[in-house]
């Protein structure tokens, strides 16, 4: 069984980086999916950040395209997100999900999610 | 960008009644959409993809239906835990999601 779990800090200030990482178990990130990044501010929407390959192909929302960077770790079975300059819009839960065996299509499943308060 | 659109934002039916939920994308996006559960607390579910197909563990009380620019999720017979939002997501472009229809049971 698949399972997601996102860490990282709970608070960062305004014109930081933003780092999470999301721990993948039951399945290796190697093995034909692509893994993304789904963030939801409190009480509002889903808004998808980007989607990433275990050979570091990346596929990023346009709209957050030149603050985001995605990487992977396939030795920790793992997957992580920057996101730059941040405001206290990007305030959210940070989601990470297995995404498809194409890339950016639909997400199943996906981890508990982090929230990220950015204040100073 | 592909915009939708979701109705009715809000929902209030009776357990054992049947919901339907609209979705309406800005542009056609052939079959390229999933919808999505999420109870309060908790991450959203995938429940459908490519506009109709049910993903593993769902009950077959949930469907979906539509192509184009018109979709549909219906719940044939309401449970109380499908007290949640239901989002449409498309992605056919660049992934976007709809803001959301909230059932009340």
């Amino acid at each position: 069984q698949v399972q997601l779990q996102e860490s990282g800090p709970g608070l960062v200030k305004p014109s930081d980086t933003l780092s999470l990482t999301c721990v993948v178990s039951g399945w290796s990130i190697t093995n034909g999916y692509y893994w993304g990044w789904i963030r939801q501010p409190p009480g509002k929407g889903l808004e998808w950040i980007g989607s990433v390959y275990h050979s570091g192909k990346t596929y990023y929302n346009p709209s957050l395209k030149s603050r985001v960077t995605m990487s992977v770790d396939t030795s920790k079975n793992q997957i992580s997100l920057k996101l730059s300059s941040v405001s206290a819009a990007d305030t959210a839960v940070y989601y990470c999900a297995r995404d498809s065996v194409v890339p950016a299509e639909y997400f199943y499943p996906w981890g508990q999610g982090t929230l990220v308060t950015v204040s100073s | 960008e592909i915009v939708l659109t979701q109705s009715p934002g809000t929902l209030s039916l009776s357990p054992g009644e049947r919901a339907t939920l609209s979705c309406r994308a800005s542009q056609s996006i052939s079959n390229k959409l999933a919808w999505y559960q999420q109870n309060p607390g908790q991450p959203p579910r995938l429940l459908i993809y490519d506009t109709s197909r049910r993903a593993t563990g769902i009950p077959d009380r949930f469907s979906g239906g539509g192509s184009g620019t018109d979709f549909t999720l219906t719940i044939s017979r309401l449970e109380p835990e499908d007290l949640a939002v239901y989002y449409c997501q498309q992605y056919f472009g660049s992934i976007t999601f709809g803001p959301g229809t909230k059932v009340d049971i």
